[in-house]
């Protein structure tokens, strides 16, 4: 069956605007996390959706938003970019939140200039 | 808040040699699971543990958690080219099934 789909794979932008990045979960996959890495650094959660609902935040400035839909794909929003934005984002899908492993995307890349 | 310490950052090691990552939970965890990142890649899930005291094995690879349900290791024996990457754990909270993400070990083989 079919990963989890990220799109789009490479971002480029420009400080002060908003972008918007998308996860196709593997089908039947009700929950969405997101996370952010850098160069060096670990995976910083962002948040976790399960049935459209958000469960869990990280420690995120609110300029980074995120919602589900009734399908579970998932979107997450950052508006106002900043130049230390640019990370690797990755998307995880799991069967559900409980004790189930996560299957991570390719991720997208996000550089802001 | 609730944090997971994994150590070393890094370990260099000759092909051959033994390798192992330690992951350290301020708090009782739920389960435990391990993921390997590849340079250039995303993460890969491993393994989980659920029991305390649980021992798994996966060809050289051998995983173990604490009795506590609060530490876990991972040690791979003769490292071999393919094993190159990061390796993380991630432990699942009791209270709401969060995963909180070790910073992770990046194993390099040396020349």
């Amino acid at each position: 069956k079919a990963g989890v789909t990220q799109t789009p794979r490479y971002l480029i932008k420009t400080r002060g605007q908003q972008v918007t990045l998308s996860c196709s979960p593997i089908s039947g996959h009700r929950s969405v996390s997101w996370y952010q890495q850098t160069p060096g650094q670990g995976l910083q959660f962002l948040f976790e959706y399960f049935s459209e609902t958000q469960r869990n935040k990280g420690n995120f400035p609110g300029r980074f938003s995120g919602r589900q839909f009734s399908n579970s794909r998932s979107e997450m929003n950052v508006s106002t970019l900043e130049l230390g934005d640019s990370a690797l984002y990755l998307c995880a899908s799991s069967l559900d939140y409980q004790n189930t492993e996560a299957f991570f995307g390719q991720g997208t890349r996000l550089t802001v200039v | 808040g609730q944090q997971v310490m994994q150590i070393p950052q890094y370990q260099h090691v000759q092909e051959g040699e033994d390798f192992t990552t330690y992951c350290n939970s301020s708090t009782t965890l739920s389960n435990i699971q391990w993921y390997k990142q590849r340079p250039g890649g995303h993460p890969v899930f491993l393994i989980q543990l659920v029991k305390s005291g649980e021992v798994k094995k996966q060809k050289r690879l051998t995983f173990q958690f604490g009795e506590a349900k609060k530490n876990s290791s991972l040690h791979i024996t003769a490292t071999q080219t393919t094993d190159v990457g990061t390796y993380f754990c991630a432990g699942s909270r009791l209270s709401n099934y969060q995963l909180i993400w070790g910073a992770g070990t990046k194993l390099i083989i040396k020349p």
